[in-house]
């Protein structure tokens, strides 16, 4: 089936610093992307989505940017904190079938 | 309001053995899906279940069954247990007019030895 990958499987930043999280996804008729955090012993928290009629959404502290010409997602978070730490993962969407989650990357903040 | 929550939090079982995992939808939720985490990789879809019925199913096999009570509870049963079931499973419930945004629960983490 359908698959979402990640570019970067790992990532550590200052604290204070921007992240960015990048996303491939294969299917170009996905019209609805989630990123979702993830931190240890947690299920999956939504963090922020984007419809595929868009191609920018802010919320506090993070951004997630759209490029349907290139099946790309990026997620990202402005002044990182200690708090960001955790597993980050891009999900699509088929017209509300079931989403299809990329393997994830982990975020690293350092002090 | 409690979330989403499940049943147990951990869970060893032995090859071969039958399991069965319990979730509670967040409140005003009735549509409920479950997702197989194994170490180190992003959810998979297992199925989704609205109305008491399974509506959506992923790629896994019969032995992986569901069902929903009509106070939209779910449970998961996994049958002939293998040692690749070994995993976090999750439950995620979503509102009644859009499946789009769900709200997962914390997991369990079932060993199968």
């Amino acid at each position: 089936g359908e698959s979402v990958g990640l570019h970067l499987p790992t990532l550590s930043v200052q604290e204070g610093d921007n992240s960015i999280i990048n996303c491939a996804y294969s299917n170009s008729a996905s019209d609805y992307f989630i990123w979702y955090k993830q931190e240890s012993g947690k299920g999956p928290q939504f963090i922020i989505d984007i419809r595929s009629n868009m191609d920018k959404r802010q919320g506090q502290r993070v951004t997630v940017l759209l490029n349907k010409t290139v099946k790309h997602l990026s997620l990202q978070i402005a002044a990182t904190q200690p708090g960001d730490s955790a597993v980050y993962f891009c999900a699509e969407n088929f017209y509300g079938q079931n989403f299809v989650f990329g393997p994830g990357t982990r975020l690293s903040v350092l002090p | 309001d409690a979330g989403v929550t499940q049943s147990p939090t951990h869970l060893i079982k032995t090859r071969g053995q039958q399991v069965t995992l319990r979730c509670s939808p967040k409140s005003g939720h009735d549509t409920v899906s479950w997702y197989q985490q194994a170490l180190g990789q992003g959810p998979q879809f297992i199925f989704q279940y609205y109305e008491e019925e399974e509506r959506q199913r992923g790629n896994f096999p019969d032995r992986f069954s569901g069902h929903q009570f009509p106070n939209y509870s779910s449970e998961l049963n996994v049958n002939a247990l293998l040692l690749g079931d070994s995993a976090l499973y999750l439950c995620a419930s979503s509102l009644p007019t859009d499946t789009s945004e769900q709200y997962f629960g914390p997991g369990t983490r079932l060993t199968v030895t």
